[in-house]
């Protein structure tokens, strides 16, 4: 049972555009900054977006994070076969003094 | 680049110690939060824990009382040691570093498959 909640799924066609969920607490995303991470099958977690909503050197402006209250989201725009991953929320919790993740959504390009 | 590489037994015993040791190149030890993660086979991601240059840790609570994180700064390497395994500590370990800037897992190895059996 991840602290953070994502929906396991979501699918979109290319060219469309996709927002992934992430659903905390005040404990958590409400007082925290949040990360987003992909992933692609037997390969490590790659940073995504840091500190809600920015992008490292080299992600595309495509992918954009934001917050509000306790949830935060994903957008992916002109989606891409490539960005078939999985995606993983991540916090940290002021309860458990410590980083912690949420359950990860797989995205299907369809 | 910072680099990272862990390495370790695959299969360790029920109730045994598992030990990783993660490998650092690129970086100064001082640069950052070592940390371990791990993955469960088809699930998702838990932090174990990080230790920092002056070997000051930091570990998950649910898993505290069984896991040891230290530091070698001269030979660029941190290690991992979980004791009293089961078959629910089988994962895909990852070493990566947690940006004070940041405050991300910014930089991953590869990971390495740890089974209980």
């Amino acid at each position: 049972q991840s602290v953070l909640t994502q929906p396991p799924s979501a699918s979109e066609t290319p060219g469309q555009r996709v927002t992934l969920s992430c659903s905390g607490s005040s404990s958590n995303i409400g007082s925290n900054f949040v990360f987003w991470y992909q992933q692609f099958p037997g390969a490590a977690p790659k940073l995504l977006i840091y500190r809600d909503n920015q992008r490292p050197s080299g992600v595309p402006d495509r992918f954009s994070g934001s917050k509000s209250g306790t949830s935060a989201s994903l957008a992916i725009s002109g989606l891409r076969s490539e960005d078939e991953a999985d995606y993983y929320c991540a916090t940290w919790d002021d309860s458990l003094r410590g980083p912690v993740f949420g359950g990860g959504t797989k995205l299907t390009v369809l | 680049q910072v680099q990272l590489q862990e390495s370790g037994p695959g299969l360790v015993k029920p109730s045994e110690t598992l030990s990783l040791t993660c490998t650092v190149s690129g970086a100064s030890m001082t640069s950052f939060y070592w940390s371990w993660l791990r993955q469960p086979p088809g699930k998702g991601l838990e932090w174990i824990g990080f230790i920092d240059d002056g070997g000051n840790t930091n570990y998950n609570p649910s898993l505290k009382s069984r896991v040891s994180i230290t530091i070698d700064t001269s030979n660029n390497q941190f290690s991992l040691r979980l004791t009293s395994v089961t078959a629910a500590d089988t994962a895909v370990y990852f070493c990566a570093t947690y940006s004070r800037s940041s405050l991300a897992f910014d930089v991953w190895g590869q990971g390495t498959l740890a089974t209980v059996s």
